[in-house]
């Protein structure tokens, strides 16, 4: 399963815009990229998922570049309720999926 | 339609006592994910189920773990001769049948928040 490298931790205010990169340099042909979102004493939450390109959501924008070695989470215009830890996952499709979740982003989102 | 629903939400054991604790996936799910998550830690794969087969424990500590999730009820992740260092956050996930060439969305509980005392 392909390791993922993002953040430990990003700051931002409200009404900004911000951008969670994640590294996944051996992402394999196919592998989806999911990013899940965890409130605390909850449990994860989906947010989004994409193969290539640029998906979009009610929610959040996925970049991803042609190489897929990298994606962005770009979640617009936050406000205090986005204060979470952001995974961002790598996953065969396939017969099952068995999600590897490492330690993620916590986003502090600032008034 | 609800949601994945664990109980209990919290469970407090003294060591070598036997913790329970029990997932129902969301109606028309057929496949239950068991994790952990330590505290300031990610959530680690412990198993995967279907209706009666255990279809990938690679996860799961050899001793002392099971789980099941029979034809009829929930699914169980027992947990036996339990130790301070269990302690930590369970988490239920469910999926629908999946479909081949897709990632499918795991759908996640509240979470059962065991302490070993």
């Amino acid at each position: 399963l392909a390791k993922t490298t993002q953040p430990i931790s990003m700051d931002s205010y409200e009404g900004q815009e911000v951008n969670i990169t994640c590294s996944h340099n051996n992402i394999a042909t196919n592998d989806y990229i999911t990013w899940y979102q965890q409130f605390p004493s909850q449990g994860p939450r989906f947010i989004i998922q994409g193969y290539k390109t640029k998906v979009t959501n009610e929610v959040a924008s996925l970049f991803i570049p042609a190489d897929r070695k990298s994606s962005t989470l770009s979640l617009p215009r936050v406000s205090l309720s986005d204060t979470a830890v952001y995974y961002c996952l790598v996953a065969p499709a396939g017969n099952f999926n068995k999600f590897y979740f490492g330690s993620g982003t916590k986003l502090n989102v600032k008034p | 339609n609800a949601g994945v629903m664990q109980n209990p939400r919290h469970l407090v054991r003294r060591r070598g006592q036997e913790a329970r604790l029990r997932c129902s996936p969301m109606k028309g799910h057929s496949h239950v994910y068991w994790y952990r998550q330590l505290p300031e830690e990610g959530l680690k794969f412990m198993v995967y189920l279907q209706k009666e087969n255990i279809i990938d424990e690679s996860g799961m500590p050899k001793e002392r773990f099971s789980a099941e999730f029979p034809k009829e009820g929930p699914s169980i992740l027992r947990i036996q001769q339990v130790v301070r260092g269990d302690s930590a956050a369970y988490f239920c996930a469910s999926s629908p049948l999946l479909r081949e060439g897709l990632n499918n969305e795991q759908f996640f509980g509240p979470g059962t928040r065991l302490t070993v005392l």
